[in-house]
């Protein structure tokens, strides 16, 4: 079974460009999330998504991030215009079970996002 | 609201020893409790999950957990530290009434010298 596909695993930008990171969940799952990991921290929730529909964007910056999830398959992740604090590393996961499911997340490898 | 506390930043142990990562949780009603652990450059994978009944809970790659509702803590454990076990390890928790979101604890860096 293939996992979650993150990419580009590594990217990097001047301040003010624009940046979007793709991800692919598990075939059949259903919840998608993007996460947000600083260095020495753990990951926080941005948006979770149940098939195209957010759910909980409540952590989402909506002012510079965007995200969309058309068909309620893969994910896109947007910034813009990138910020100098939005280095960090950008995580997907997914899980097959409803919201009220205390599934376990399955994430991918991430997206390495350095501002310059 | 729920909060998760890792105290401890970095665990050293030497191979064949037991290791132990600590977790202790708040939250207003009955918690499901989470271990994943990160290797790096990599994402997060999961170790094990509580989510009712016995208190002790085994997992992946040898690990095990209790859960202790008077202590509030979630510690992980193993009896026998491998070089391979080092790695970043999370501890997380989700409330059970309603969709809460998972709620990530700082990790704690464990470092197993042969």
């Amino acid at each position: 079974e293939a996992g979650v596909v993150q990419s580009p695993r590594y990217k990097i930008i001047e301040k003010k460009q624009p940046v979007a990171f793709w991800c692919n969940p598990i075939s059949g799952h259903n919840t998608l999330y993007w996460y947000l990991q600083n260095l020495g921290q753990g990951p926080e929730l941005l948006i979770r998504y149940e098939n195209e529909e957010a759910v909980d964007d409540s952590q989402l910056p909506k002012d510079r991030f965007s995200a969309e999830r058309l068909k309620g398959v893969d994910s896109t992740l947007k910034i813009q215009p990138a910020e100098l604090g939005d280095s960090a590393v950008y995580l997907c996961a997914s899980s097959h079970l409803a919201g009220g499911e205390p599934g376990e997340l399955f994430f991918g490898e991430g997206s390495r996002l350095t501002v310059l | 609201a729920q909060s998760v506390a890792q105290p401890e930043d970095q665990v050293n142990v030497a191979e064949g020893n037991p290791l132990t990562v600590k977790c202790t949780y708040s939250v207003s009603g009955n918690p499901y409790l989470f271990w994943y652990v990160q290797y790096p450059n990599r994402g997060l994978q999961f170790l094990l999950k509580y989510i009712t009944g016995d208190n002790l809970v085994k997992g992946s790659y040898g690990f095990e957990a209790e859960f202790n509702k008077s202590q509030t803590s979630f510690h992980l454990k193993k009896p026998s530290a491998l070089v391979s076990d080092s790695a970043l390890y999370f501890c997380a928790v989700r409330e059970t009434n309603g969709w809460g979101k998972l709620q990530f604890g700082a990790g704690t860096q464990v470092v197993v010298t042969p």
